[in-house]
């Protein structure tokens, strides 16, 4: 049973348009982490956070934002999508033993 | 500088066989050790990790890992594949202590593909 809830699972959205991908989970865990991940390829950490007011830029520049106002939710958005977007998304946090615990993603395609 | 290195990008392995899926690392701080799996259009799966003591680790659904400090190694392993286990497969390495602000590295992965 999933602690960690990603929705929409999938997303098709026209070019230009806002999306807000939602990732919430109910472990109390501090740190969480966005990652993209186009099919069979490998993870990009594009986002991190340890803490409620705490948002970091990861490894692999991107245009989206994410925001942290409570513990358990950890929001990303995009202002204006475009097609170079299409991916997939996946959310993670994590606790004191550092091992991560993965949503099961967003597929988004912007068309 | 810290990496994970997956070499075999691609595995195919008939079912019944076994399975030995590589992972080097490179870390200056104590690692901690993990594999994950991941199914198509899924999420990462936590299989087993490794923090201290034994260094041959057992997870979930028949594997187990062998950390090898001396190689800065944590081969996965599995004494007989199942059609089941075809998915993507990551390595990932962290430390309480060490760079990256302590976040996760992972490998690029490797594909196992399980023949009939």
């Amino acid at each position: 049973e999933a602690d960690i809830y990603q929705t929409p699972r999938y997303l098709v959205i026209g070019t230009g348009k806002k999306i807000t991908l939602e990732c919430s989970q109910t472990m109390g865990h501090d740190k969480m982490y966005w990652y993209q991940q186009d099919p069979g390829m490998e993870l990009h950490l594009i986002h991190y956070s340890y803490g409620v007011n705490s948002t970091e830029k990861g490894d692999l520049s991107s245009e989206s934002t994410v925001s942290r106002i409570r513990t358990e939710h950890f929001p990303l958005t995009l202002e204006s999508a475009r097609p170079s977007h299409t991916s997939q998304y996946l959310c993670a946090s994590s606790g004191f033993d550092y091992g991560y615990t993965f949503g099961s993603g967003t597929r988004l395609t912007v068309v | 500088a810290q990496s994970v290195t997956q070499p075999d990008i691609h595995i195919t392995v008939s079912e019944g066989a076994s399975l030995e899926l590589r992972c080097n690392y490179s870390y200056g701080a104590t690692p901690y050790l993990f594999w994950y799996v991941q199914s198509p259009g899924q999420g990462l799966q936590l299989l087993l990790k490794y923090f201290s003591g034994d260094t041959l680790v057992q997870g979930i659904k028949g594997f187990e890992a062998e950390f090898k400090r001396s190689q800065s190694s944590f081969n996965l392993r599995k004494p007989s594949v199942h059609w089941s286990d075809a998915a993507e497969y990551f390595c990932a390495v962290g430390s309480l202590y060490g760079g990256s602000q302590g976040n996760l590295i992972f490998g690029k992965g490797t594909k196992l593909s399980v023949k009939p």
